[in-house]
């Protein structure tokens, strides 16, 4: 019964391949999120999303893009890896019009070699 | 945008002290929130405070949210060996942006 989970949690692949991290929330929240964490431990936000509004992080390159394809669930793409893609991605969901506190999944170690 | 300090960036403390450590940001938030993670895990929230000046305990820790609504702290007593682990704020502004903003971390280890 976990609250946030999210598929694969490690992942090798090389530069210049295409893939996905599927994320799912089983909170009822109306909002998802997509945080980078990179190897001095920075969490910076990359998408933020629910069912009427996406709001992207404009650092972010337009090769990761974030796909909904219901309430419960936030897939992150990425096109084309590069080296510098390499990270800790987590995903998060919250109910915003409450508080605002985001629960995390466990996140996926992205390597790209 | 919004920037988090948070400090200290590490710490290292024999078990049994106590820890504290704090954040502030250069504008208001309405939430502040205290995150710990453990090496390969999420982030796990410990304790949210919603109004200035407001105290919350949860165990060993408690959390002050500042009055001016730009930092908050959090201290944890009697240090245990389980509380080792990276420390982040986290400040949420409702409106458009939806979105908590960060601390850079206190990476808190404990030593026997």
């Amino acid at each position: 019964d976990t609250a946030v989970s999210q598929t694969p949690k490690y992942l090798v692949t090389q530069m210049g391949n295409d893939k996905s991290i599927k994320c799912e929330q089983n909170l009822g929240h109306d909002t998802m999120y997509w945080y980078k964490q990179d190897s001095k431990k920075f969490l910076k936000i990359m998408f933020s999303y629910n069912n009427k509004e996406l709001i992207i992080n404009e650092t972010v390159p337009n090769r990761f893009s974030p796909k909904s394809p219901d309430k419960a669930h936030l897939n992150l793409h990425i096109n084309s890896l590069e080296l510098g893609d390499s990270a800790v991605y987590f995903c998060a969901s919250s109910q915003v019009l409450v508080r605002g506190e985001a629960f995390f999944g466990q996140g996926t170690r992205l390597t790209v070699v | 945008g919004q920037q988090l300090n948070q400090s200290p960036q590490s710490m290292f403390i024999q078990e049994g002290e106590d820890v504290s450590m704090n954040c502030t940001s250069s504008s208001i938030f309405n939430t502040w929130l205290w995150y710990k993670q453990d090496p390969g895990e999420g982030p796990v929230l410990l304790i949210a405070l919603y109004k200035a000046g407001e105290l919350t305990s949860n165990g060993r820790l408690t959390a002050q949210f500042g009055i001016t609504r730009k930092d908050s702290f959090l201290n944890i007593s009697a240090s245990i060996p389980s509380d080792v682990g990276i420390y982040f704020c986290a400040g949420y502004l409702s409106g458009s942006a939806r979105q908590l903003t960060f601390g850079s971390g206190t990476q808190l280890t404990v030593l026997p």
